[in-house]
């Protein structure tokens, strides 16, 4: 199976930072990457689909970016109800494989 | 409105069985691939296993093969998932979610989760 490393595990941030989270694939696959936030209590959101499409009705402040190996979720001006973990997810092949989490915490 | 639900979570003794439920409504459940992800207490979010519209193509994590059996009824607007054999490590938040649509595999709309706990 492909396995994601994302980093960092945990960042602290503010409001209005801007903030990167990047995920590493095991072996390239291609565009085939989706970014999701979860909040607890709450089931998991898409954000970014084929590593840099926004998914409708998400703000414009979410943005991802890369191919092959390397991606990045990059949130240009954080919100208050940005405060979530946020995951990536391989779906290049069988079996999905997610990052392990990213929880982004107020500073 | 498109919407997921899921039921049939529970308490379950090692070695058990149980059977999940999602009833889609709101769109054409037999034009998408369909999934279920858990997430296990403390832990991230796992994929677990996919099938295809028809059913014909399914695809399942290693830790549940031989254990777990996905299946739907498109007349019923319905996914299943058959959980045998069942080990502490399988207590998680299940989810279902739909795949986007082709030719994009991500999950685009998910239900609210059905908890199922594996203790004696």
């Amino acid at each position: 199976a492909i396995q994601m490393t994302q980093s960092p595990s945990s960042l602290s941030a503010s409001v209005g930072d801007r903030v990167t989270i990047t995920c590493r694939a095991s072996q390239g696959i291609s565009n085939e990457l989706g970014w999701y936030q979860r909040k607890p209590g709450k089931a998991p959101k898409l954000l970014i689909y084929a590593a840099s499409s926004l998914q409708s009705g998400v703000p414009s402040r979410f943005s991802g970016s890369g191919s092959g190996t390397d991606f990045t979720l990059t949130i240009s001006s954080l919100q208050p109800e940005d405060f979530a973990t946020y995951y990536c997810l391989q779906d290049f092949s069988h079996p999905y494989t997610f990052g392990q989490g990213t929880k982004l915490e107020i500073k | 409105e498109v919407q997921l639900v899921e039921s049939g979570g529970g308490l379950v003794q090692p070695g058990g069985s149980l059977r999940l439920s999602c009833a889609a409504s709101g769109f054409t459940f037999s034009g998408f691939w369909m999934t279920w992800v858990r997430q296990a207490p403390g832990k991230g979010l796992e994929w677990v296993v996919n099938i295809k519209q028809d059913g014909s193509e399914k695809n399942y994590v290693d830790s549940v093969k031989g254990r777990f059996t996905i299946s739907r009824d498109n007349a019923k607007n319905s996914l299943y998932l058959q959980m045998n054999s069942l080990r502490a490590e399988d207590t998680a938040v299940y989810y279902c979610a739909r795949d986007i649509g082709p030719p994009y595999n991500a999950m685009d709309v998910w239900g609210r989760g059905t908890t199922v706990t594996v203790s004696s």
